[in-house]
């Protein structure tokens, strides 16, 4: 089956704790992005990357990390994550970027 | 600033009535225009991806066209029905070269029976 897969679905953490947000996607698309959801505020895209090894960043990327070593992962960091970035992520991938996107199953993450 | 407006931000109709909402984009350096459906405890999952001026995209009951020298999109959605209730979410790409999208914060609509 055809699908963009994230985890953890639910996360909570404490200031300061490294973190991992894992997504993979099983289609061979070559885009893949970051977005974050805050209530009133809509998805707001944090990073995207355009193929292997190419990665940008988007309208919020401070306090974040990306890689995109394989075609098929492109996991979003939290260094030294804080409570405002406790949020909804979502990770999706398409063919490229004028396509339409596949979105994971999404990561609520609560920093204390 | 790039900004994506979506209005209203949320809408209440009865079940059969037909309804349509706005995404507002930058009419420059436009590339493409896409709408998303998303309900509550889900991911968003894509309706259109329209690219050309006066593109006009169907699925079922929901349509949407699109205006590239002014700015704007709209979703359309004929005789409303209570599984329709979501939100729609419209992003604006900004070119071919960069995976930047711009997400509007969504119209929320409510069917009800």
């Amino acid at each position: 089956e055809a699908q963009v897969t994230q985890n953890p679905r639910y996360l909570i953490t404490v200031t300061g704790k490294k973190l991992t947000v894992t997504c993979s996607q099983n289609m061979n698309h070559e885009y893949m992005s970051w977005y974050r959801q805050d209530p009133g505020l809509g998805l707001r895209q944090i990073y995207y990357s355009m193929n292997v090894e190419v990665t940008d960043k988007g309208d919020v990327p401070e306090g974040y990390k990306v890689s995109r070593k394989e075609k098929r992962n492109f996991p979003l960091i939290l260094e030294s994550p804080s409570p405002n970035q406790t949020s909804l992520y979502f990770c999706a991938s398409s063919p490229t970027p004028n396509e339409k996107l596949f979105f994971g199953s999404g990561t609520q993450l609560s920093v204390l | 600033i790039l900004n994506v407006e979506q209005s209203p931000q949320s809408l209440h109709v009865q079940e059969g009535d037909s309804t349509n909402f706005t995404c507002s984009f930058p009419s420059s350096n436009f590339y493409a225009l896409h709408w998303y459906r998303w309900e509550t405890a889900k991911s968003p999952e894509a309706l259109f991806v329209m690219t050309l001026n006066g593109d006009e995209k169907k699925k079922g009951r929901i349509s949407a066209t699109l205006n590239t020298k002014e700015g704007y999109s709209y979703l359309y959605i004929k005789g409303s029905q209570p599984e329709d209730s979501a939100t729609y979410l419209c992003a604006f790409s900004l070119s071919s070269n960069t995976g930047k999208l711009i997400f509007g914060q969504g119209t929320t609509l409510q069917v009800k029976p």
